[in-house]
């Protein structure tokens, strides 16, 4: 089985601090993503990367930035916190984008709180 | 405009049951497929099922199935004899084609999400 592993399940930070959140998936996958989700908003896109030190941007990738250094890891950053950016965070991976038909593998997500 | 439409808040089914949750898409790709995802109050994803959109049988995976109906932009998620453990959020989800360089491809853009009830 897929397993893809949110360093955190719940994290609170400050505004204006930086924050990093980590991914790591253990299937070799070429794709990876990282998603916000929000009540009556489902799943929005922020970054995705589609191989190592590759990277583009999604719907909101305003305030966010990533970095895949590693195959199987995916960062993503929060340059300055700000309380918008409370939310439930989910990083999921896919094998590769040649193969559309498979579904992406999430994440357990990380709730942040931005105080 | 929205690309994912699920415009169920909230289903309520008694177990045994079956239930329906709806879906309806826009896209002007020819292209294209629709997956469903389960979300329990633990908060990871589960995949459920898949539809491409050239595929001319409605997928089916054990007590889900999906009502695919391509000239109505519809994919509605059947779950037969309802469980407790069914209760969760549902998304539906659409891939559409890829940019000039194939490398979006696969992106997935999410509906509201449905949460599913079932009463004992």
């Amino acid at each position: 089985d897929v397993k893809v592993t949110q360093s955190s399940r719940y994290l609170v930070k400050r505004t204006g601090e930086k924050v990093f959140l980590e991914c790591v998936q253990d299937m070799d996958h070429e794709n990876m993503f990282w998603y916000r989700q929000d009540p009556g908003l489902g799943l929005r896109l922020i970054y995705f990367s589609y191989d190592v030190k590759m990277k583009e941007k999604g719907d909101i990738p305003e305030g966010y930035s990533v970095s895949r250094e590693k195959k199987e890891r995916f960062s993503l950053i929060l340059e300055s916190a700000s309380t918008n950016q409370t939310s439930m965070y989910l990083c999921a991976s896919r094998r590769h984008h040649f193969y559309s038909n498979q579904p992406q593998h999430f994440g357990d997500g990380t709730r942040l709180s931005i105080l | 405009a929205q690309k994912i439409t699920q415009t169920q808040p909230g289903m309520f089914v008694q177990e045994k049951e079956a239930v329906t949750l709806d879906c309806t898409y826009d896209t002007s790709d020819q292209s294209y497929g629709l997956f469903w995802y389960k979300q329990p109050s633990s908060g990871e994803m589960i995949f459920l099922i898949y539809q491409g959109s050239y595929d001319e049988q409605n997928a089916t995976e054990g007590r889900y199935s999906l009502n695919f109906q391509k000239a109505r932009k519809s994919a509605n998620l059947v779950i037969s004899a309802s469980q407790l453990g069914d209760s969760a959020m549902y998304f539906c989800a659409m891939r559409e084609g890829s940019n000039a360089g194939g490398t979006s491809y696969g992106k997935l853009t999410f509906g509201q999400g449905t949460i599913l009830t079932v009463h004992p």
